[in-house]
């Protein structure tokens, strides 16, 4: 069975740190690695990675997939309290579902 | 609004009663997705839809649990006899792509509290 693990679980920063999120996954098949941010209800849709795009950046967060290893990082760098959230990672393994870890849960405090 | 639309927001109910939610995806999504979320966990797969047809059902989804797009557009997700593990947000997502390809788009969900 695909399997995501993520940490650490929970993580509390100040404004302006840097931050790297982990994600670990097992997957029969994998096609690609998601990344989203959930604030309050909706998981709003990052970054996505595949084999043959392994990084990934966009403003002050950046992915980097292993794809070896079978681990994901995400990065963010210069914090804001806005960055405040929980980071799912999914993987997709070709099938209509995506599996989902648990998250990690960003707190920045100003 | 152009984007996934859940009904109702919040939802108390007793034990043992039915409850019905209502999704209405992007509208030129053809993909529709059930995930379940409880606290500290990360969305679970129900079930997909493309079109009208249900194409995949997780073993998570009961016979208490049933789920119709009957137009292909809005869809209901209906749990019969509540139990109290059934609390969860219940997420509607949509793609016109394939789950993996593009990312879904999420609606902000149900919340639903069995009491």
């Amino acid at each position: 069975e695909d399997k995501v693990v993520q940490s650490p679980l929970s993580l509390v920063v100040h404004e302006g740190d840097t931050v790297t999120l982990n994600c670990s996954y097992e997957v029969t098949n994998f096609r690609s690695l998601l990344w989203y941010k959930q604030e309050k209800k909706a998981p709003t849709f990052l970054f996505m990675l595949t084999s043959s795009g392994i990084e990934k950046k966009s403003g002050r967060l950046s992915s980097i997939l292993d794809k070896k290893e079978l681990y994901c990082i995400l990065n963010i760098t210069a914090t804001q309290t806005g960055d405040s959230a929980i980071y799912l990672c999914a993987v997709w393994g070709g099938s209509e579902k995506l599996v989902f870890g648990k998250g990690t849960k960003l707190t920045v405090n100003p | 609004d152009t984007g996934v639309s859940q009904d109702p927001r919040h939802k108390i109910t007793k034990r043992g009663q039915n409850v019905t939610f209502r999704c209405d995806p992007i509208s030129e999504h053809n993909r529709l997705y059930w995930y379940r979320q409880t606290l500290g966990q990360g969305p679970e797969f129900l079930t997909y839809f493309q079109n009208e047809a249900q194409l995949e059902k997780s073993r998570l989804l009961s016979d208490r649990f049933s789920a119709e797009r009957p137009k292909g557009s809005f869809s209901t997700l209906e749990i019969q006899r509540t139990e109290q593990g059934d609390s969860a947000m219940y997420l509607c997502a949509s793609s016109v792509q394939g789950a993996g390809r593009v990312g879904y788009t999420f609606g902000s969900g149900t919340r639903l509290t069995v009491v």
